[in-house]
């Protein structure tokens, strides 16, 4: 069972409007937990990285919150763009000294004008 | 900065046939690291690399060989591929193994084997 799950699997939005996604994560310990922004085709580009900390990071109309205590994690987007069609993934690192990188397998979302 | 770039974009292959898929970066990264992305999994780990000369097996590393004679090339070999080797598969580099350091990725080979 992968130790990061992340739902739903896909989802469909209208241009303007907002969507959240959700990552549940099991892994541990705790180091840091990124989200993904992958284009099809392409390869993932980070969106944005908390630490254990930090429970908000904003990158424009991205939003990601982390619940370290609930081991949940979720992002936000805002006045979606049909830029924002992509799939996005949720990577927990994990360890001290030897890091490990955990992935989820992603939501697609489809925006449509 | 061209970032991290691979080698080819689209390859076939018949069951048993070698090949070499290519990875390099330019941004004096220490650590770099192949995965394969298959549909409906997260992006697994195969092999990876802490600094010239050093290699060590990932998540899923049969089938697959590397090897790290310069900072900035980490060339993954399929010895002899089998179907269950289609996959997507990105490099990626970061400053460190670090947690803490964010990793690059290329744009991805997508292979497929009859």
């Amino acid at each position: 069972k992968n130790q990061v799950e992340q739902s739903p699997q896909s989802l469909i939005i209208l241009e303007g409007k907002n969507c959240t996604l959700q990552c549940n994560y099991t892994v541990s310990p705790f180091s840091n937990l990124r989200w993904y922004k992958q284009d099809t085709g392409r390869g993932p580009v980070s969106l944005t990285i908390m630490t254990f900390s930090e429970n908000t990071k904003s990158n424009g109309r991205y939003t990601a919150t982390l619940d370290a205590d609930t081991k949940q994690s979720s992002l936000h987007i805002t006045a979606s763009q049909l830029s924002d069609s992509a799939s996005y993934i949720c990577v927990v690192i994990s360890g001290s000294n030897d890091y490990k990188l955990s992935f989820g397998a992603g939501t697609t979302v489809t925006v449509r004008a | 900065n061209a970032g991290v770039t691979q080698t080819p974009k689209f390859q076939v292959l018949k069951t048993g046939q070698s090949m070499t898929l290519q990875c390099a970066q330019d941004m004096n990264h220490e650590y770099m690291s192949w995965y394969r992305q298959d549909p409906g999994m997260g992006l697994r780990l195969i092999h990876y690399s802490v600094g010239a000369g050093i290699t060590d097996q990932g998540e899923v590393p049969n089938g697959y060989n590397v090897s790290r004679s310069t900072t900035e090339d980490f060339p993954l070999r399929l010895l002899s591929a089998a179907p269950s080797q289609t996959s997507v598969y990105f490099c990626a580099s970061s400053y460190t193994g670090q947690g803490y350091n964010e990793q690059f990725f290329g744009p991805g080979t997508r292979l497929t084997v009859l």
